[in-house]
């Protein structure tokens, strides 16, 4: 495997269901960011990891968990969402917050 | 805050047609301006990284250029292929990635 994955690929859940979100990078680099894209809006921010430590949390709510056990790893907990969270989730990887490269994305669909 | 404008929000052209995407931006501290393609359901792509006025990077028909308040990516006899959202992203002191809306293009025989 090269550069970022993502699995799965596509997730629908329930509003009461708990599901997990995960990126793997093998690119070496020392940061780890969770993106969230809907339609017609730009990629919004979630959180950052450097080097295992969170770094930012963009006023996400807490319904979405995250959880960065090292610095090749990345997962997104998800819990009781709504619909307004269906989205397009990217996960990326940079070294020292320089030019970040994305994995392909989770399309998650919450009924 | 950081700010960043792409335009035009769709572009429609034929192959061979060359053309210029903008990206204006405000930036507090620019660090870097980033070129990304982004095809449907699909995470984006890296294209460019541009640090400083004056600077321009160059792959196959792409060609990104950089002024201190926007940015132009020139495509020159595109192809089909080049369909795609091509996003422009800064990071300044804050070291965070703002990102535009996109332009979305589409390119036809």
């Amino acid at each position: 495997e090269t550069g970022v994955t993502q699995t799965p690929r596509h997730l629908v859940m329930g509003m009461t269901n708990k599901k997990s979100l995960k990126c793997e990078q093998h690119l070496g680099h020392n940061a780890m960011y969770w993106y969230k894209q809907s339609a017609k809006k730009p990629l919004e921010l979630m959180f950052v990891y450097n080097f295992k430590e969170q770094t930012e949390n963009n006023s996400v709510p807490s319904r979405f968990s995250p959880e960065c056990p090292n610095s090749s790893h990345l997962f997104l907990h998800l819990h009781t969402l709504q619909p307004e969270d269906s989205a397009l989730y990217l996960c990326a990887s940079s070294q020292e917050l320089d030019t970040q490269y994305f994995g392909p994305g989770t399309r998650l669909t919450v009924l | 805050e950081d700010q960043v404008t792409q335009s035009p929000e769709a572009l429609r052209l034929q192959e061979g047609e060359s053309s210029s995407l903008n990206c204006s931006y405000t930036v507090s501290g620019l660090r870097g301006l980033f070129w990304y393609r982004q095809d449907p359901g699909k995470g984006p792509e890296f294209l460019f990284t541009l640090y400083s006025a004056g600077e321009e990077k160059e792959k196959e028909r792409l060609k990104a250029t950089l002024t201190k308040k926007e940015s132009f990516l020139h495509i020159t006899a595109p192809k089909p292929e080049d369909s795609a959202t091509y996003l422009c992203a800064v990071t300044g002191t804050a070291s965070k990635l703002t990102f535009g809306t996109g332009t979305r293009l589409q390119v036809t025989l």
